[in-house]
């Protein structure tokens, strides 16, 4: 079935540190792919939607100059957390859906728990 | 997008049928269902997805009236390892498929 892989699952760095985090569709091509945000006891939140070739689009409230999203081919949508403090200490998931298969869920990766000191 | 209401928490125990039921009164005519499982660290999971009235699959039952306003997950016999946040969600091919999440219901299954 539908995979999608994040890569790192975990990252612990200092304050001010910037950090990558990989989303990649295993099986299939993602024209869109999504970031969401979780803090502890709390829903997903929606941060952006990551375009294939094209200018993420943020939701309202999100720093596109902190959040830095780049989808540069139909496998790979990346996440940068620029110069990262204490309260972008977060679980954050992406989510990716078969572009070839119109009403197909959406497929989410297992996330990344990022720990800012 | 369309908003989806559901239980903040339900209790049961092994072996019972869990119904969980969302409310999205705004539903679109093209928005599918979807429901989602999600244990703590880890992302969601896809459980089941429909249109209109019944779907069934190994792990669950949809149901989903004529008017598509509400929905209910079927959990049959459930056990402790289904102790988890289920979401529901609404939406179609516009955005690219984007989804909004509610607050979900975290089901406990007690012995």
């Amino acid at each position: 079935g539908a995979v999608v892989s994040q890569h790192p699952s975990r990252v612990i760095c200092k304050s001010g540190t910037s950090v990558k985090i990989e989303c990649r569709s295993l099986d299939f091509q993602a024209t869109t792919m999504f970031w969401y945000r979780q803090f502890p006891k709390q829903s997903l939140m929606l941060m952006a939607t990551s375009n294939e070739g094209s200018k993420a689009t943020y939701e309202q409230g999100v720093e596109k100059d902190k959040f830095l999203i780049n989808h540069a081919s139909l496998t790979l949508s990346t996440l940068t957390v620029t110069s990262a403090h204490p309260e972008d200490s977060s679980f954050y998931i992406c989510s990716a859906r078969d572009r070839g298969n119109v009403g197909q869920p959406q497929h989410f990766g297992d996330g990344t728990r990022l720990s800012i000191l | 997008l369309a908003k989806t209401t559901q239980p903040i928490s339900m209790d049961s125990y092994e072996g019972q049928e869990v119904n969980i039921t969302c409310s999205h009164n705004n539903i679109a005519t093209n928005d599918y269902i979807t429901w989602y499982q999600q244990f703590p660290s880890q992302g969601p999971r896809f459980i089941i997805q429909g249109y209109k009235t019944k779907v069934t699959n190994e792990v669950a039952s949809l149901f989903i009236p004529a008017d598509r306003k509400s929905s209910t997950l079927s959990l049959p016999r459930v056990s402790l390892s289904d102790t988890a946040v289920y979401y529901c969600l609404v939406g179609g091919d516009n955005q690219g498929g984007k989804l909004i999440f509610g607050q979900g219901t975290e089901l406990s299954v007690k012995p």
